[in-house]
């Protein structure tokens, strides 16, 4: 299996760009998530989804992040217009069940200008 | 609201002894917990979890400890190999009870140096 894969690996835009992240999920889970990674708040959970199903996105900063999983295979994160602050790695992880062990993928350097 | 929390930022140890990471939590309803291990440049890989029925789970060098009543639980390394030299978060979750939420919560992280 190769594993969570992400896509692209790194990221540079300028501020007011629209910025895209892909995930592909491990094949037969069932559970995705994405995460942010920051010094002061180390992984943030932005959202999660189940069988495909956003299940809670209280953790998506602000409107201008959005999220779709249009099918098990596959997820994107949007970001839309793009800030300076938004700047982060983001991971995708799956898992097989909900909050138990999950896979994280090597995750998208986002850098902001 | 940090849910949990690693109040070490860093930590470096000699090769050959023993590595004691800390993390503690604030939701009592959490009752699975892990512990991830990450390298730069790639994606947090899982190391060792304990459910909230044990106190102790062990896994060759890497031991956890739970302590429910302090909401405390601590990773082991013992001996610590250069290798080992990375970031470690903790993570906890609600597997059981009537309000699941599947969320696994992660704390920012404590990097460990482990010297030759």
């Amino acid at each position: 299996d190769a594993g969570v894969i992400q896509s692209p690996r790194h990221e540079v835009t300028e501020m007011g760009q629209e910025v895209t992240l892909r995930c592909k999920p491990i094949s037969g889970h069932n559970s995705l998530f994405w995460y942010r990674q920051t010094m002061m708040r180390g992984l943030e959970l932005l959202i999660y989804f189940n069988n495909n199903v956003p299940i809670d996105d209280s953790g998506m900063p602000e409107d201008r992040f959005s999220a779709k999983m249009p099918n098990a295979s596959f997820s994107t994160l949007k970001i839309q217009p793009s800030e300076p602050r938004d700047s982060a790695v983001y991971f995708c992880a799956s898992s097989l069940r909900m909050a138990t062990e999950a896979f994280f993928g090597q995750g998208t350097r986002l850098t902001v200008v | 609201d940090q849910q949990v929390k690693q109040n070490s930022p860093s930590l470096s140890v000699q090769e050959g002894r023993i590595s004691i990471l800390n993390c503690d939590y604030t939701n009592s309803m959490f009752d699975y917990f892990l512990w991830y291990k990450k390298y730069p440049a790639e994606g947090p890989t899982f190391l060792i979890s304990i459910s909230s029925i044990k106190d102790k789970n062990e896994d060759g060098r890497f031991t956890v400890f739970l302590n429910k009543s302090a909401k405390h639980l601590s990773l082991h390394i013992v001996p610590s190999q250069p290798g080992d030299s990375a970031v470690y978060f903790c993570a906890a979750s609600e597997v059981s009870g009537s309000s699941n939420t599947g969320k696994l919560i992660f704390g920012q992280g404590t990097t460990l140096q482990v010297k030759p």
